[in-house]
């Protein structure tokens, strides 16, 4: 069956350095996500991407957040300058049409 | 702005019960809803997804139910494994947007042998 992969499943970094967080979406799919889930918390969603732009971001997705697709198969999170607070597990997802997701396994940030 | 409730937060049953989880919207204006499997420290695994025109979806041992109109869904799990200890998550899809799913926070089952 087909998956999302992402990768690294674990990062540590320190605090202020930027971290970029990759994902490989189902190869046939158009609309890419990102969502995020503080240990403890409800998973939340950050950006949607679609035709190379954004289509949908959330309050959280500010300005040391970016999404790029640098090829026909990657999909990546950067975060410019690592908080405490950006420690969480990060999910990818991607879609054919509305509404079904695909979620990958994730990738444990640990900021320090 | 949509609220999603999942109750209980957690549920410990022996092996062979049949059990419910529910899960509870503020907005009825929804494209669809899905349930979500999260073992510990891994991704989410969809279990069922409900189109808002239908009543209800299964797969083997679980039947989800939605009822748009009172903001409700429930999973019913049959005859329940110890293989089925995992966080059920569900989350709705709003009528308008780009897939921006709103999750619960969870139900933590546990079942015991």
């Amino acid at each position: 069956e087909p998956e999302v992969t992402q990768t690294p499943s674990h990062q540590v970094t320190q605090m202020g350095q930027e971290v970029i967080l990759r994902c490989v979406p189902i190869s046939n799919h158009l609309y890419f996500y990102w969502y995020r889930q503080i240990l403890g918390q409800k998973v939340e969603f950050l950006v949607s991407f679609y035709n190379n732009e954004i289509s949908e971001k959330s309050e959280i997705f500010d300005d040391q957040f970016s999404v790029e697709r640098p090829d026909g198969s990657n999909f990546t999170l950067k975060i410019r300058s690592t908080k405490l607070e950006d420690s969480a597990m990060y999910f990818c997802a991607s879609s054919a049409g509305a509404n079904v997701l695909t979620f990958g396994a994730g990738s444990r940030l640990t900021v320090l | 702005k949509q609220e999603v409730t999942q109750i209980p937060a957690a549920l410990s049953v022996p092996e062979g019960e049949n059990l419910v989880l529910n899960c509870s919207f503020t907005d009825s204006a929804i494209y669809n809803l899905q349930w979500f499997r999260q073992d510990p420290g891994k991704g989410l695994t969809s279990l069922l997804l409900i189109q808002s025109s239908q009543r209800e979806q299964t797969s083997g041992r679980l039947n989800a139910s939605l009822d748009k109109s009172s903001g409700r869904s429930t999973l019913y799990i049959a005859a329940s494994q110890p293989g089925d200890s995992a966080t059920y998550l569900c989350a709705v899809g709003p009528a308008s947007g780009y897939s921006t799913l709103t999750f619960g926070k969870g139900t933590m089952l546990l079942v015991s042998p």
